[in-house]
């Protein structure tokens, strides 16, 4: 059975640049989350969504979004990248997000 | 404000003998505690979890220990192998929030099994 895949595995962008991030989640699960998690850090919860409505949002700029649709999938979108959101950013799938999550490989971002 | 925290960033244990690693947390609304595992380049992988209701939960050589009233859990390895050797987080959730798909992780712990 297929994990959660995310991609690109790596991405570079310059600053002020956009970024969409990809995300299919393990199948028959409903619920998608991102975590953004930089060097030497945990993750860090960047949004929740559930059937195709968000559920929750971390403490994160508006230069940040989300959405999901409806075969699940979902997409991160930043944009207006600083130098500080360099970083790993996690893609995890759970039934209805009440369990335990299952994460994908992440995507590795590098603005210059 | 780091509501859940691991404060060794290290640890380093010979094979065979016992690992274990430590995590406090301060918010008492939080009422499931999970440990993951994370090896370079790959996702975290979900280890072990233990509900606020008990206060330890067995599978294989991996064992979570947690006081409510400390408000501290643990992770106990034995035997330590070298396929352990990764970062391991702590990670909390607050099930009736509204942001249920929300973890709360720590910084991480790098254990290195040595053989």
């Amino acid at each position: 059975d297929a994990g959660v895949t995310q991609s690109p595995t790596h991405l570079i962008k310059t600053r002020g640049q956009h970024v969409t991030l990809r995300c299919s989640p393990i199948s028959g699960h409903k619920s998608v989350s991102w975590y953004q998690q930089v060097l030497g850090q945990g993750p860090q919860f960047i949004f929740q969504y559930y059937e195709k409505e968000e559920r929750g949002r971390g403490n994160f700029p508006d230069r940040f979004s989300a959405r999901q649709f409806p075969n699940y999938s979902s997409e991160l979108n930043v944009n207006a990248l600083l130098l500080g959101d360099s970083a790993l950013y996690l893609c995890a799938s759970s039934l209805t997000g009440r369990e335990k999550l299952f994460f994908g490989s992440g995507t590795q971002l590098s603005v210059l | 404000d780091q509501q859940v925290k691991q404060n060794s960033p290290s640890l380093s244990v010979q094979e065979g003998r016992i690992s274990i690693l430590n995590c406090d947390y301060t918010n008492s609304m939080f009422d499931y505690f999970l440990w993951y595992k994370k090896y370079p380049a790959e996702g975290p992988t979900f280890l072990i979890s233990i509900s606020s209701i008990k206060d330890k939960n067995e599978d294989g050589r991996f064992t979570v220990f947690l006081n409510k009233s400390a408000k501290h859990l643990s992770l106990h390895i034995v035997p330590s192998q070298p396929g352990d050797s990764a970062v391991y987080f702590c990670a909390a959730i607050w099930s009736g929030g509204t942001s249920y798909g929300k973890l709360t992780f720590g910084q991480g712990t790098i254990l290195t099994v040595h053989p």
